[in-house]
């Protein structure tokens, strides 16, 4: 069965920065890009952005470019979002997916003073 | 950036209607679209990919079509599980957008 299991929300000050975590089980990881995806309250989804299978390519959302980063080891199975320098409008559950397949459950970020 | 527009964003129906929920892309797309239903406090979850391909598991009174640049997500016999809000999303370009939600919900 196909796991994705996020973690490392939290409440963050404005300015901040906070490195997401997301464990990937039940499938061979190192062979699928990864996505993530958030959604604001009672909004809809954005596409934050995506990695390849090695590591060596991303693309990213322009709202986020610059500001996040998104990599992975796949020795552990697991894909990571380093944001930096995060704005009231980061505030939002950030998903990962298997190209927009599988999805986690989501982990909550907070932007705030 | 490729925007989806997505319409209607809030739709009441009775039990066993027949609904559509419509994504129009402004530019192309080729089937590059997909549809997500989500449920309170749930992930999304994918329902079709390729614009009219049934995702695993999805009953098949859920369909997909297309018409140019218009995408549509519809669904007969409407069932009380399947009240959600409901998500396109284009993939063929970066950045990869969703439309902006339909709330589907009963009469």
């Amino acid at each position: 069965e196909v796991q994705l299991v996020e973690s490392g929300g939290s409440l963050v000050q404005p300015g901040g920065s906070l490195k997401l975590s997301c464990v990937a089980s039940g499938f061979t990881f190192s062979n699928y890009w990864m996505d993530w995806v958030r959604q604001t309250p009672g909004k809809s989804l954005e596409w934050i952005g995506e990695i390849n299978t090695d590591g060596s390519k991303t693309n990213y959302a322009p709202s986020i470019k610059d500001r996040f980063t998104i990599s992975r080891d796949n020795a552990k199975s697991t894909l990571y979002l380093q944001m930096s320098n995060v704005k009231s409008d980061d505030t939002a559950i950030y998903y990962c997916t298997r190209i927009s397949v599988y999805w986690g459950q989501g982990t909550l970020v907070t932007v705030s003073s | 950036d490729i925007q989806m527009t997505q319409s209607p964003s809030s739709l009441p129906a009775s039990l066993g209607d027949r609904v559509t929920i419509t994504c129009r892309a402004s530019q192309d797309i080729g089937n590059y679209l997909r549809w997500f239903q989500q449920k309170p406090g749930k992930s999304p979850r994918l329902m079709i990919y390729g614009a009219t391909n049934l995702a695993a598991g999805v009953p098949s009174r859920f369909s997909g079509s297309r018409s140019g640049s218009d995408y549509s997500l519809t669904i007969n016999s409407l069932e009380s599980e399947d009240m959600a809000i409901y998500y396109c999303l284009q993939h063929n370009e970066y950045p990869r957008t969703f439309g902006g939600g339909t709330k589907l919900e009963l009469k």
